[in-house]
């Protein structure tokens, strides 16, 4: 089954109101990726974190690395309708060599 | 210039058929890979191939078979197509444990 869990799996909100996607792993994350992939695009990289704890920004976006290293959050504050689209987490789970993605969390932005 | 590439864009077939994609990276990267995205969106990681040589090979039918003829492509085929098969592939490419370029996909829609 899947691994990798998001939530929610979608959200729908008004251009200007806050957005929170939470990734949880059963395991132990070596790292954590994030990725965006615009409707009818492909996933496009944002960040990876690595260090427990991590918490980095771009922009309106602020990413966490949980403290045990088995969850990640990205937040996105005053959404606008560019930032329409699906969001992946994606992480090594333990030693694993692969990259595991998240469920996603589809974000719909409306004036 | 592109940085993945992959053709062709668009595949309709019918069951039974044997079809090709090909995939091309242009970024010097050592690692590519092959992802299935189906209908709910789940992004699952089929092969990885790191200087030519197989590294993962997730539970995939071997009506699947990858091949990497240099370090620039990988290409996908597949035998006996099923309707199960219908889905939108990924090529991507990284250095290893990097993040992962992805090129625009391919639509496979098996009749």
């Amino acid at each position: 089954g899947q691994q990798v869990m998001q939530i929610p799996q979608y959200q729908h909100v008004q251009e200007g109101e806050d957005f929170t996607t939470y990734c949880n792993s059963s395991t132990t994350l070596s790292n954590i990726q994030w990725y965006k992939q615009r409707p009818g695009g492909h996933p496009v990289f944002l960040i990876q974190l690595v260090k427990s704890g991590e918490v980095k920004k771009q922009k309106r976006l602020t990413f966490q690395f949980g403290e045990a290293k088995k969850n990640s959050s990205l937040h996105i504050t005053a959404t606008q309708t560019t930032d329409v689209g699906t969001y992946f987490c994606a992480g090594r789970l333990g030693t694993a060599s692969k990259l595991t993605f998240g469920t996603g969390t589809r974000l719909q932005v409306t004036l | 210039d592109t940085a993945v590439s992959q053709t062709p864009k668009y595949l309709v077939t019918q069951m039974g058929n044997d079809k090709s994609i090909k995939c091309e990276q242009n970024l010097g990267h050592d690692t590519m890979y092959w992802y299935k995205q189906d209908s709910k969106k789940f992004l699952k990681i089929m092969f990885s191939y790191n200087n030519k040589e197989l590294i993962i090979n997730e539970t995939v039918p071997n009506r699947f078979s990858p091949k990497s003829p240099d370090k620039a492509h990988l290409n996908l085929h597949i035998n006996s197509l099923e309707l199960g098969d219908s889905a939108v592939y990924f090529c991507a490419s990284s250095q290893v444990n990097q993040m992962q370029y992805f090129g625009p996909g391919t639509r496979l829609t098996v009749t």
